[in-house]
């Protein structure tokens, strides 16, 4: 039972433009978020995190919003460069556990 | 440099043959963890371990064994391996267990089994 759920497999947008990748969860538990970046033959490596407390968390380029009530988080790219492209994993933690989101791919295109 | 290590890098195996996989960290690491990562399912926890001697099963640790005698090395042991096993494997460290501690990965492990 996939309890993060990342819904579009992949994305792509325009260099510069705003790259926003949607997460879903369904325990109401976690109380924290996390987002990892992932490049092929490399493990992932963490980009930003939120605390279930927060709304929102920004660092430089990368903004992530967290909606408890829709159990949603969105993390945004502003702007989107080419080396931005990338697999993202949202996570999520709850019991000394993290649980991974299938990952969407995106594509930033010169 | 800081760094998880992973060994090997590629493995193909038959059903029923005994395999470790390795992962050592320099970094003074407490916290350990395992991960497989399958197409459509992401990654999974499989084993976790908060310091030495101290393990513990992640979402899916049926089919895996781990141990952690000495504080950088953590490896993976499959008994007797599957098909089902067949997987990209992940191994993480961090300073201690806690959400917003950094997790750092190795750079994989993919195991076919025959």
């Amino acid at each position: 039972d996939q309890q993060v759920k990342q819904n579009s497999p992949s994305l792509s947008v325009q260099e510069g433009r705003i790259s926003i990748l949607n997460c879903d969860y369904t325990n109401s538990m976690f109380d924290y978020f996390l987002w990892y970046k992932k490049y092929p033959a490399e493990g992932p490596t963490f980009l930003i995190s939120i605390s279930s407390i927060k709304d929102k968390n920004e660092d430089g380029r990368f903004t992530v919003f967290l909606n408890k009530s829709a159990k949603h988080l969105s993390l945004h790219i502003v702007p989107s460069q080419p080396g931005d492209s990338a697999v993202y994993f949202c996570a999520a933690y709850t019991g000394n556990q993290f649980y991974f989101g299938t990952g969407t791919s995106l594509t930033v295109i010169p | 440099e800081a760094q998880v290590t992973q060994n090997p890098r590629y493995l193909i195996t038959v059903t029923g043959k005994k395999l470790t996989v390795t992962c050592s960290q320099n970094m003074n690491h407490e916290y350990m963890s395992w991960y497989r990562q399958d197409p459509g399912l992401g990654l999974r926890q499989i084993y976790y371990s908060m310091n030495v001697e101290v393990t513990d099963k992640g979402d899916v640790p049926e089919g895996y064994k781990v141990s952690r005698k000495e504080k950088r090395n953590f490896p993976l042991i499959l008994e007797s391996p599957s098909p089902n096993q067949t997987s990209l494997y992940f191994c993480a460290s961090s300073l201690y267990l806690a959400p917003n501690n950094e997790q750092f990965f190795g750079p994989g492990t993919r195991l076919t089994v025959l």
